[in-house]
């Protein structure tokens, strides 16, 4: 079975700033993707970026970038510029890559906080 | 292209009372996630659907139940509420036949059970 960590319940980071989020994953699986999602308060899930186990390159969105250390099992998510409507909970999932089923697998999120 | 849609939004129901959400996919989606988010538990997953069948399963009681049809619209169902089935309900759908892995949200339906 698949588990994500993210071992930072809160944080706060100013306007303008960067911040990175991080996450750990534990599988034993070779090919597999992995996704951030933000949840702001109107509960809404909204996909952030996305990332290919067997890419190299790490994937970026605008702002948002990710360091993915596969050896390690480490995928944390850097937000540049950080801007008031990033404020939400952001979530780390885990995917295994099969033809047959689709299963997300959450970790318990980092609540972001942007202050002026 | 219109989202995920999800009906109803919110719920209220009474304990012993069943249940049943209903979840719209992007067209052309044919794959039908639900997950069960709280507080307690974050957010885990409930079953998987795709082309009517379910091809995956969360640990959950047989009480929750799903079903999806030809046109890919799927519904769960929760019989014999219990008051620990308050939560948000979240359907995601993706489209995998196309290498498709990305799951895409619903606003959810809140369900509270008193």
């Amino acid at each position: 079975a698949q588990t994500v960590t993210q071992s930072q319940p809160e944080m706060s980071v100013q306007e303008a700033e960067t911040v990175t989020l991080s996450c750990t994953y534990d599988t034993s699986e070779n090919n597999y993707y992995l996704f951030w999602y933000k949840q702001p308060p109107s509960r809404q899930m909204i996909l952030v970026i996305r990332q290919e186990a067997y890419k190299q390159q790490n994937a970026t969105e605008n702002r948002f970038s990710v360091n993915f250390q596969k050896a390690a099992k480490s995928f944390s998510l850097k937000i540049s510029d950080s801007q008031l409507g990033d404020t939400a909970m952001y979530f780390c999932a885990f995917m295994k890559q099969s033809g047959t089923a689709s299963k997300l697998t959450f970790g318990t999120g980092t609540r972001l906080q942007v202050t002026l | 292209k219109a989202g995920v849609t999800q009906t109803p939004r919110y719920l209220i129901k009474t304990r012993g009372q069943q249940v049943t959400l209903s979840c719209s996919p992007i067209s052309g989606h044919r794959s039908v996630s639900w997950y069960q988010q709280t507080p307690g538990q974050g957010l885990q997953f409930l079953f998987e659907y795709f082309s009517e069948t379910q091809r995956n399963k969360g640990n959950f009681p047989g009480r929750f139940s799903g079903r999806q049809f030809s046109n890919s619209r799927s519904e769960m169902n929760v019989s014999t509420l219990e008051l620990g089935d308050s939560a948000l309900y979240l359907c995601a759908s993706s489209n995998p036949v196309a290498g498709g892995n990305t799951q895409y949200f619903g606003p959810g339906t809140r369900l509270t059970v008193l």
